[in-house]
């Protein structure tokens, strides 16, 4: 069955520091990969899309990776804020309009 | 950008009672909603896809008869969750699709339902 791994539930780093978050899934090919981050008792909210054909895509101080041969994605958070304390997931898609599979999330501090 | 919202946040109803949650995609048409619950600590656990004019689509293991979808509009979607046990307190979220924007998914803010 499709499985998709966070590489850890927790990840505590210093402000200015880069945070890497990894999702590894098994059994799935997906179209599209996506993050998002969640904050405690609300929604997730969008962050970055990459498609399969895609190895690298940037917004602002956050970079995605996707290596379909690995079949994991990295997420880099650069010059990491307090404000930037979260739970991350990763979502896999195989179409557009089609129903996305969620990791479980990877929660970071971002300590002063 | 596009903004989904949720009625109730939260809710607190007595065993045997329905609840009816609502999901509005504000300014954006939405051919496609999502419904999720979370229990805490994990991960959003997909219930059923709704599509505007047609019926729902659920995932295995989810209880149609109990989990009421109703998609009646571009921007309306209600979930109903029948006859509520405290087993089914947790923590609902809707999403949507914009037709414009198909690859990203707006949440609503959660509806947090406790069943006493």
């Amino acid at each position: 069955s499709q499985k998709i791994e966070q590489n850890s539930e927790a990840l505590n780093i210093q402000e200015g520091k880069t945070a890497t978050l990894t999702c590894n899934y098994t059994n799935y090919s997906p179209a599209y990969l996506q993050w998002y981050r969640q904050d405690p008792g609300r929604g997730p909210v969008f962050l970055l899309l990459i498609r399969e054909n895609e190895k690298e895509k940037r917004k602002e101080r956050l970079k995605v990776t996707f290596d379909t041969t690995l079949k994991q994605s990295l997420f880099h958070i650069t010059a990491s804020q307090p404000a930037d304390s979260a739970t991350y997931l990763c979502a896999l898609s195989n179409t557009n309009a089609g129903k996305s599979t969620f990791g479980d999330g990877t929660t970071l501090t971002v300590k002063p | 950008g596009a903004v989904v919202s949720q009625h109730p946040s939260r809710v607190i109803c007595k065993s045997g009672t329905s609840v009816k949650i609502e999901c509005r995609s504000l300014d954006f048409q939405a051919t496609t909603m999502f419904w999720y619950r979370q229990f805490p600590k994990q991960s959003l656990m997909l219930m059923a896809t709704s599509n505007e004019g047609s019926k729902a689509t659920y995932e295995q293991g989810v209880e149609k008869d109990k989990f009421l979808i109703n998609h009646a509009s571009l921007t309306l979607s209600t979930l109903t969750v029948t006859s509520a046990h405290p087993e089914d307190s947790s923590f609902y979220i809707c999403s949507a699709r914009d037709q414009e924007v198909l690859h990203e998914q707006f949440f609503g803010p959660g509806t947090r339902l406790t069943v006493l």
